[in-house]
């Protein structure tokens, strides 16, 4: 079973400064099953990224994916009040379906 | 514009069950496979279960094995998730989704709250 490891836990930075998260999974997996996810308090899980780096729509363009293999990241290039949420990385896997979340990281304001 | 909305907010006692409902609309509901999704208060998001609505297939975390049933009513276009053996540490959010792009969840119910104490 794939284990995703996002990094850091935490990232403290103000409005305006940007943002790089990890997400590690523990054997290589295909880039077009990594999505990313926002999620704020009170909200459901909103879609940013899938396929590794493809925005879903509606998503600003200062949210970018990239990544292969084992390492995947989530930019944002100019935080905006509003982004400061927990975000997550989701791998699925065929055969069976299943899916695996990391354990998130929290972009908190400085 | 595709909507999944939720059955309410449920109280259970340890031991009992609860049945959640996502009602879906917007779309035809049986080219999209549908998964549950829970977050306890604090922690992270938790995948329950997957079900193919066209199939009806399944496939269940390992740990919710023997407690979970996931079902569809495609008559109501209709997604149930039913858990047994209610416990405390179940107490959480629960999301449905369907499954689009890549696999990927762009569409998610608002959550149903479920509260397990005696």
């Amino acid at each position: 079973e794939i284990v995703l490891t996002q990094s850091p836990g935490t990232l403290s930075l103000s409005p305006g400064e940007r943002a790089t998260l990890s997400c590690r999974a523990s054997q290589g997996v295909t880039s077009s099953y990594l999505a990313w996810y926002q999620k704020r308090p009170g909200q459901a899980p909103r879609l940013l990224i899938y396929a590794a780096s493809t925005r879903a729509p509606g998503i600003p363009d200062r949210f970018s994916g990239s990544g292969s293999g084992t390492d995947f990241t989530l930019a944002i290039s100019r935080l905006e009040p509003e982004d400061f949420a927990v975000y997550y990385c989701q791998h699925y896997g065929s055969s069976p379906p299943m899916y695996t979340f990391g354990q998130g990281t929290t972009l908190e304001i400085k | 514009q595709v909507q999944l909305v939720q059955s309410g907010a449920e109280v259970k006692e340890p031991g009992a069950s609860v049945k959640v409902s996502c009602k879906a609309s917007g779309y035809t509901f049986t080219r999209y496979a549908i998964i549950w999704v829970r977050q306890a208060p604090g922690q992270g998001l938790e995948w329950m279960g997957w079900i193919s609505v066209y199939s009806g297939s399944t496939n269940y975390a390992q740990k919710l094995q023997g407690r979970v049933t996931m079902t569809t009513d495609t008559s109501t276009n209709t997604a149930y998730m039913e858990l047994r053996s209610l416990r405390s540490d179940d107490t959480a959010v629960y999301y449905c989704a369907r499954v689009g792009s890549s696999s990927s969840q762009g569409n998610w119910g608002q959550g149903t709250l479920v509260t397990v104490s005696s």
